[in-house]
């Protein structure tokens, strides 16, 4: 049962555009994340926010920007976008501890033509 | 910073033989270990973690033993079934806001 709601489902946008996505968790989780899934199925953390507040941010481009209204929310905004930005971009929350499990929504897969 | 090291690619067995995932990790704290499982066009969901009592974790028929002195968590079946084909993330947490994922391996169950 879904839990990490992500929208939209998919995005095609031409090189140089904004785009933003959101994310809301119905879990009440104190910890939110935006991981990138690349062509090749990497996973990588992009930011972490732990109720409301930027914890990890990890080596991304600036035209990266996380923005959260409140700890259920966590979106996710790029300017200018290029064409390595092509991924599936995927929120997750969890609990505010080392041994916990991460949620995951279905992801936003970005297409940059 | 932690890391995740797991066999990369593509693992492809015939139904009904064993499986056995491999995952090392580096950690300078002692982490909690995770398994994750993706099926196509789905989120990445647990399919297993580590206990802190040395515990051995199971479920759906998937086991993994959390060994310290050879850093390891390789994630084993006895049987393969045709429904276990996906995407596998093993991934390390030592750090109450950051899980670190390895590479991933696909494994194709075939009949």
């Amino acid at each position: 049962e879904t839990a990490v709601f992500q929208t939209p489902n998919y995005h095609v946008t031409q090189v140089g555009n904004e785009v933003s996505f959101n994310c809301k968790q119905t879990l009440g989780h104190d910890t939110m994340y935006w991981y990138k899934q690349d062509s090749k199925k990497l996973l990588k953390i992009m930011f972490s926010y732990n109720n409301k507040q930027l914890i990890v941010n990890e080596t991304v481009p600036r035209r990266f920007s996380p923005q959260s209204s409140d700890k259920a929310h966590l979106n996710l905004r790029i300017k200018s976008v290029e064409p390595e930005d092509s991924a599936v971009y995927l929120c997750a929350s969890s609990w505010d501890s080392a041994n916990t499990e991460v949620f995951f929504g279905k992801g936003t897969r970005l297409t940059v033509v | 910073g932690d890391s995740v090291t797991q066999t990369e690619g593509l693992v492809t067995l015939t139904e009904g033989l064993p499986v056995m995932l491999n995952c090392t990790y580096q950690s300078t704290y002692s982490p909690f270990l995770f398994w994750y499982v993706q099926h196509l066009n789905e989120a990445p969901k647990l399919l297993l973690k580590s206990f802190t009592d040395n515990k051995r974790p199971e479920h759906q028929g998937f086991h993994a033993t959390l060994h310290k002195s050879s850093s390891s968590f390789h994630l084993q079946k006895s049987s393969a079934q045709l429904s276990d084909s996906a995407l596998y993330y093993c991934a390390c947490s030592s750090n109450t806001n950051k899980v670190v994922f390895g590479t991933g391996t696909r494994l194709q169950v075939l009949p």
